[in-house]
């Protein structure tokens, strides 16, 4: 199946530890980007990449980090976990170009304890 | 600084009848917005856009209607149906193609 899948589905560690979140696509997308939904359904973005161009959110804290291996992969390592790290976290693709919609993968629900 | 708003967080409705869903935005730079529909434990799928120079779309049920003056947008479902119950979002992209979302309505369509 064409799709956006992301690993682990859930995510339960312990503050200071450091996690990886996995994201590939197979829709020939060129960007990639990671949203994060707190505990107020909002959604936002922390970080667009094409193999280009890097583009942060300002408020994304640095111990969070986007990791791109190739086109299909854009990882999300954090470091160093709080208790407001707790969210639901979503990888999406699209074509650069232009405004195109976003391809969503089903979210990985980190829980820092 | 929220740039796209939806103000009602739940919304119910008898199937068959018609499900309107509303969304404000402050930026009058955004002249592409676009709903999405999301099921729980699931990611958002797109679901319908629509550019600034229109002030309407329709694809099937679905229709969006764009007020620019008024900074506003609608999603209109007719006839609803109880597979349409997800939460609706709407977005709209800079010209990174980042995406600014409000913060969902959840519609529940009663049989």
């Amino acid at each position: 199946d064409t799709a956006v899948s992301q690993t682990p589905k859930y995510l339960v560690t312990q503050m200071g530890n450091d996690k990886s979140i996995k994201c590939e696509q197979n829709l020939g997308h060129d960007t990639m980007y990671w949203y994060k939904q707190d505990s107020k359904k909002f959604l936002k973005i922390m970080f667009s990449y094409n193999n280009k161009e890097l583009i942060i959110n300002e408020t994304v804290p640095n111990r969070f980090s986007p990791k791109s291996p190739d086109k299909a992969h854009l990882n999300l390592h954090i470091n160093s976990l709080e208790l407001g790290d707790s969210a639901v976290y979503f990888c999406a693709s699209s074509f650069g170009q232009g405004y195109s919609p976003l391809h969503f993968g089903n979210g990985t629900r980190l829980t820092v304890t | 600084d929220q740039q796209v708003k939806q103000n009602s967080p739940s919304l119910s409705v008898q199937e068959g009848r018609i499900s309107i869903l509303n969304c404000d935005y402050t930026n009058s730079m955004f002249d592409y917005f676009l709903w999405y529909k999301k099921y729980p434990a699931e990611g958002p799928t797109f679901l319908i856009s629509i550019s600034s120079i229109k002030d309407k779309n329709e694809d099937g049920r679905f229709t969006v209607f764009l007020n620019k003056s008024a900074k506003h947008l609608s999603l209109h479902i007719v006839p609803s149906q109880p597979g349409d119950s997800a939460v609706y979002f709407c977005a709209a992209p800079n010209t990174g193609n980042q995406f600014y979302f409000g913060t969902g309505t959840s519609l529940t369509v009663i049989p």
